[in-house]
């Protein structure tokens, strides 16, 4: 069975830190991807990475897919309050239609 | 706006009833997907249709049923309802790519006296 291990699962920080959401499987995926949701709305989708070791930036976000393409990390920098949210990383393989899901981290940005 | 239409938005309905969700695709995608999401939780799949046919099955209750129709939109039929089926539902489409990307629609948010 694979699976997506998120961490943390929660994390409150003041404006202006930066932090790391991680995203990890023993399994390999052929893209992962990384979903913003806001309370009462349905997932947005932020970034697709689908080449080991790819890198990408989206404004303050950064997103990285590991080497072996069995993790992922988010950072953000200089996290604001627009950024609070919950964060879901998704992983699909070429064997199975359905995709993978972490169980999010829900990130709470304090003025 | 994702281009994914669900309706209703909001549903409040006794335990033993039955209600039916409608989702519209983003035009072009062939691919609907349903989600349960319950309070503070993570998203779980519940089945997949591509082109008018079941492609995929996750953990759907056996009360529970879906449909993709010819003009690409689907529903969701709820039935015999518990008070642990109040849950937001999510439809999401996907591009003919397999890619993996989904595009989610508002959700439909359940509630069950």
């Amino acid at each position: 069975t694979q699976l997506l291990e998120q961490s943390p699962q929660f994390l409150s920080i003041q404006e202006g830190e930066n932090l790391t959401v991680y995203c990890n499987s023993s399994s390999v995926f052929s893209s992962l991807q990384w979903y913003r949701q806001e309370p009462g709305e349905g997932p947005v989708l932020l970034v697709t990475v689908v080449t080991g070791g790819e890198v990408k930036k989206l404004k303050r976000l950064t997103f990285q897919f590991g080497d072996a393409r069995k993790d992922s990390s988010l950072h953000i920098t200089a996290a604001q309050p627009g950024d609070t949210g919950l964060y879901l990383c998704a992983g699909a393989s070429d064997s199975n239609y359905q995709l993978i899901w972490g169980a999010g981290t829900k990130l709470i940005i304090k003025p | 706006d994702s281009g994914v239409t669900q309706t209703p938005k909001h549903l409040i309905t006794a335990t033993g009833q039955r209600v039916t969700l409608r989702c519209s695709p983003r035009s072009g995608d062939l691919s609907v997907y349903w989600y349960q999401q319950s309070l503070d939780q993570g998203l779980q799949f519940l089945i997949q249709y591509y082109n008018g046919e079941e492609r995929a099955k996750g953990n759907i209750l056996e009360r529970f049923s879906a449909q993709q129709f010819p003009d690409l939109h689907s529903e969701l039929n709820l039935s015999s309802l518990e008070l642990g089926d109040s849950a937001l539902y999510f439809c999401a489409s996907s591009p003919p790519r397999r890619t993996g990307e989904l595009f989610f629609g508002e959700g439909s948010r359940l509630t069950v006296l």
